[in-house]
């Protein structure tokens, strides 16, 4: 069974940097045409993609977001990390890791989805 | 960036009704278009990738079609459990774009 998890601290203040951990299972990033994003979605709004990162290291970074976002993977302990600089309270939003798996390597579809944390921008 | 732009913002409509949404792209991506359907609370579950093809376990009403920068979504015949928020998504090309949502509530 897959499952991805992500964690971090639900509240941040503004200018801080924002570290969150998505911790996953059932999948290997070792594995060829696997990879990992993440997405968020302020409240009552609706999905944006910030950054997605490949089996082979590669990253791809939304533009907007592109000077403020470091992703990276953890092989050997199942885990890809998400670094946002600079947060400001229009970034209090849930994160949600997903998996884009073997079987969505043409469609390139997110085929799993963690639960999701809430973060906070407050001082 | 390719923008999504999806119809009605959100929708009422009984249980047993056949509904259609869309979704409209700025620029032609092929089939590269999917659908995610998100309860409150929950994280977005896909539904369709490729335009067209349903993901394992999805039920069968749920029909999606088109290509280029026109997209329908369908559900044959809605059941309690499809009152929900409806997001296409591109993967054509990156940034990954996502639609507004369609929210189907109950008539």
């Amino acid at each position: 069974q897959i499952t991805l998890k992500e964690s971090g601290p639900t509240l941040v203040k503004p200018t801080q940097t924002l570290t969150l951990t998505c911790t996953f299972s059932g999948f290997s990033l070792r594995t060829s045409e696997v990879g990992v994003g993440w997405i968020r979605q302020p409240p009552g709004k609706a999905l944006e993609w910030l950054a997605f990162i490949y089996w082979d290291d590669d990253k791809r970074y939304s533009p907007s977001l592109k000077n403020r976002l470091t992703i990276t993977k953890d092989t050997s302990k199942n885990q890809v990390v998400l670094t946002m600089t600079n947060m400001d309270p229009v970034d209090t939003a849930t994160y949600y890791c997903a998996l884009r798996g073997v079987e969505m390597t043409v469609a390139r579809a997110f085929d799993i989805w963690g639960q999701g944390t809430m973060v906070t921008v407050s001082s | 960036d390719i923008q999504m732009t999806q119809s009605p913002s959100s929708l009422s409509a009984s249980v047993g009704d056949r509904v259609t949404f869309t979704c409209r792209t700025s620029q032609s991506i092929s089939t590269y278009l999917n659908w995610y359907q998100q309860k409150p609370g929950k994280a977005p579950k896909l539904l369709i990738y490729a335009a067209s093809t349903l993901q394992s376990g999805v039920p069968s009403r749920f029909n999606g079609g088109g290509s280029g920068t026109d997209f329908t979504l369908t559900i044959g015949s809605l059941q309690p459990e499809d009152f929900a928020t409806y997001y296409c998504q591109q993967s054509y090309s990156t940034p990954l774009t996502f639609g507004g949502g369609t929210k189907v509530e109950i008539k």
